[in-house]
């Protein structure tokens, strides 16, 4: 499987600034996708974030808020904008990979998020 | 209602039990289904991984996919220790590696030495 990373691995921020979250493969991939794991709950999908195009962002996520880069096929990082309470969470990255007859996501280890 | 359904827990066993874990799911598009483990404060781990209707066994893992009941399962036999942490089912409508996963809510299992 592929080796991802995240940086930073836990953050505390002010309310009404913003945090870039990295995230790094060890392996050159197509899909990159973004998702947020609110306390006590599943993860969600924010966007979907393929190299060389615009991220394609679900129902209630929105750029704005949600800026996302792809620059290579190893690298993407998503920014939390105008943070507020409500945005702390643990959002992660995955990677869409293939190997053999499974075909699926791996996901990083994720950013903690915490906003006072 | 929601798209997937899981029993969030707790659950509790004593070292060596067979687990059980179960989720329903409303749409009938999905076609890939997938286990994660999380432990604490770490992203999820991919446990197991099938397509369509059937079984699929790993070691002391099978996962079980009834599409006619829109029904999954993943048993774990003599379970151990390690294995506490929470168990996410995931599924896809196309291949996963390119489609958004929806994931159940968890079920946190502890197994007690």
């Amino acid at each position: 499987s592929a080796v991802i990373s995240q940086k930073p691995s836990r953050d505390i921020c002010q309310r009404g600034t913003s945090l870039t979250i990295q995230c790094q493969v060890d392996s050159q991939v197509t899909m990159m996708f973004w998702y947020r794991q609110q306390p006590g709950q599943s993860l969600t999908l924010i966007a979907t974030a393929n190299q060389g195009s615009e991220a394609t962002y679900e129902s209630g996520f929105v750029i704005d808020k949600f800026p996302i880069s792809r620059p290579n096929l190893t690298f993407s990082t998503l920014t939390v904008s105008n943070l507020s309470p409500e945005d702390s969470s643990i959002y992660l990255c995955s990677v869409g990979f293939v190997r053999g007859s499974t075909d699926t996501q791996y996901f990083g280890p994720g950013t903690r998020l915490t906003v006072l | 209602q929601k798209e997937v359904e899981q029993d969030p827990g707790p659950l509790s066993v004593p070292e060596g039990a067979i687990v059980s874990l179960n989720c329903t799911y409303s749409n009938s598009a999905f076609q890939y289904f997938m286990w994660y483990r999380q432990y604490s404060r770490k992203g999820p781990e991919l446990l197991m991984y099938t397509y369509s209707s059937g079984n699929k066994e790993d070691g002391r893992f099978t996962a079980q996919v009834d599409k006619s009941s829109k029904y999954i399962s993943l048993f774990i036999r003599d379970s151990q220790p390690s294995d506490s942490a929470t168990y996410l089912c995931a599924m896809s409508r196309v291949k996963t590696s390119y489609d958004k996963v929806i994931f159940g809510p968890g079920t946190s299992l502890s197994v007690i030495p």
